[in-house]
């Protein structure tokens, strides 16, 4: 069964220093998406992407964070300059879109822990 | 009125119980609400799926329950197994153009004792 996956599931950097979270979304599928996860809370949307461009970020997606569908296959997050309060599980995820399946699924990768020290 | 409220934040069932965990909303543009698993260390699965035109979805051993009216909607796990032990998020996800971003509920953490 095709799956959605995340490299690498642990990244520990300092304060200041800029991460790239890589995901590679299942390979028929049109929107992608980050979330996040501070340890012990809910889930959080953070941005969607569509047709190669942002369609609706959240407030938590600030100047710091950008992504990028650099080729065909891939789906990253980049933070720029992190924070401690960066810390938290990153989750890709994949769907095909509403518009093809009036459920449209968000399939979950397994995510990237995030330790900024 | 974008939130999702989840109850109760912990649930402990005896196996072979019924787990029934709750969740309300406030935003009526949702039309999608789907249930999300989580086993530690790994990302949320989804678990089962309604939509508002709906009351009732069955799957196996899993059901929600879906009142439109009251805009709350709950997942009923009969027959509760220790394998069930994991954390459960309600969600719902907006109508329109290309936002079919998911609002999450809070969590709760399900533990069935042998």
């Amino acid at each position: 069964e095709p799956e959605v996956t995340q490299t690498p599931s642990h990244q520990v950097t300092q304060m200041g220093q800029e991460v790239i979270l890589r995901c590679v979304p299942i390979s028929n599928h049109l929107y992608f998406y980050w979330y996040r996860q501070i340890l012990g809370q809910k889930v959080e949307f953070l941005v969607s992407f569509y047709n190669n461009e942002i369609s609706e970020k959240s407030e938590i997606f600030d100047d710091q964070f950008s992504v990028e569908r650099p080729d065909g296959s891939n789906f990253t997050l980049k933070i720029r300059s992190t924070k401690l309060e960066d810390s938290a599980m990153y989750f890709c995820a994949s769907s095909m879109g509403a518009v093809y399946s009036s459920t449209d699924t968000q399939y979950f990768g397994p995510g990237t822990r995030l330790t900024v020290l | 009125q974008q939130q999702v409220k989840q109850s109760p934040q912990s649930l402990i069932v005896q196996k072979g119980g019924i787990s029934i965990i709750n969740c309300a909303y406030e935003n009526t543009a949702f039309d999608y609400f789907p249930w999300y698993q989580q086993f530690p260390g790994k990302g949320p699965a989804l678990l089962i799926a309604i939509r508002p035109d709906v009351s009732e979805k069955k799957e196996g051993r899993f059901t929600i329950s879906f009142n439109k009216s009251a805009k709350q909607f709950s997942l009923h796990i009969m027959d509760s197994q220790p394998g069930d032990s994991a954390t459960y998020f309600c969600a719902a996800r907006g109508s329109g153009g290309s936002n079919y971003k998911l609002t999450f509920g809070k969590g709760t953490l399900l533990t069935v004792n042998p």
